[in-house]
């Protein structure tokens, strides 16, 4: 079993939809939890970032983490063509110096006119 | 402000040979690590390196090594290249402790 399961997709959604990506975690030694977006050959691009359970908010972005369900959730709202992308969640522990990120497989977004 | 870069772009290498790719971190990062990230998959850490030291390791094995300079640049050396090790090899620094790890563009390894 992976310590960190993501549905690949692909995920189809018309444009100005909201979207809901997912990941769910084994490790209760995980603590601190990031969503990146990465487009096709390129590196990923950090979008999130968050340590604590409940809701962070950036614009049209909202993570989601629940750590006694060790689920974690991105919503896009008003999706854009623009964020046609593959979606990964990451994951890490607080080790007193920058850890190691654990990802999972990447959810391919894509966001039709 | 740069951010972490990546050279070369591509790279094509024969079953046994040796590569070595190069890094360098964002502007006032000290912190590099390496991942390793097949076609459909995510990264896989590889090693991360702190004041010129390997400071953790993943599941690699030692054909995989790096090196980190007094500037804070980095390299990842492999060696007895396989076509396994066809993937895209991505940078990530971070300053210190903080938990934040920003991306470089990657090197795209072909190993026929």
């Amino acid at each position: 079993q992976k310590e960190v399961e993501q549905d690949p997709g692909p995920l189809s959604v018309p444009e100005g939809a909201i979207v809901s990506l997912n990941c769910t975690y084994s490790n209760s030694a995980f603590q601190y939890f990031m969503w990146y977006r990465q487009y096709s050959r390129k590196g990923p691009e950090l979008l999130m970032y968050t340590y604590s359970s409940g809701n962070k908010e950036d614009g049209r972005f909202t993570a989601q983490v629940d750590k006694s369900s060790k689920y974690i959730s991105l919503f896009i709202r008003d999706s854009q063509p623009s964020d046609s992308a593959t979606y990964l969640c990451a994951t890490g522990s607080n080790t007193g110096t920058a850890s190691k990120l654990t990802f999972g497989t990447g959810t391919r977004l894509q966001v039709t006119l | 402000d740069a951010g972490v870069t990546q050279s070369p772009t591509h790279l094509i290498k024969t079953r046994g040979q040796q590569v070595t790719l190069r890094c360098s971190p964002k502007s006032g990062h000290d912190t590099v690590s390496w991942y390793q990230q097949a076609l459909g998959q995510g990264p896989q850490f590889i090693f991360q390196y702190y004041e010129e030291e390997e400071r953790q390791r993943g599941n690699f094995p030692d054909r995989f090594s790096g090196h980190q300079f007094p500037n804070y640049s980095s390299e990842l050396n492999v060696n007895a290249l396989l076509l396994g090790d066809s993937a895209l090899y991505l940078c990530a620094s971070t300053q210190g402790s903080y938990n934040e790890q920003f991306f470089g563009p990657g090197t795209r390894l072909t190993v026929l």
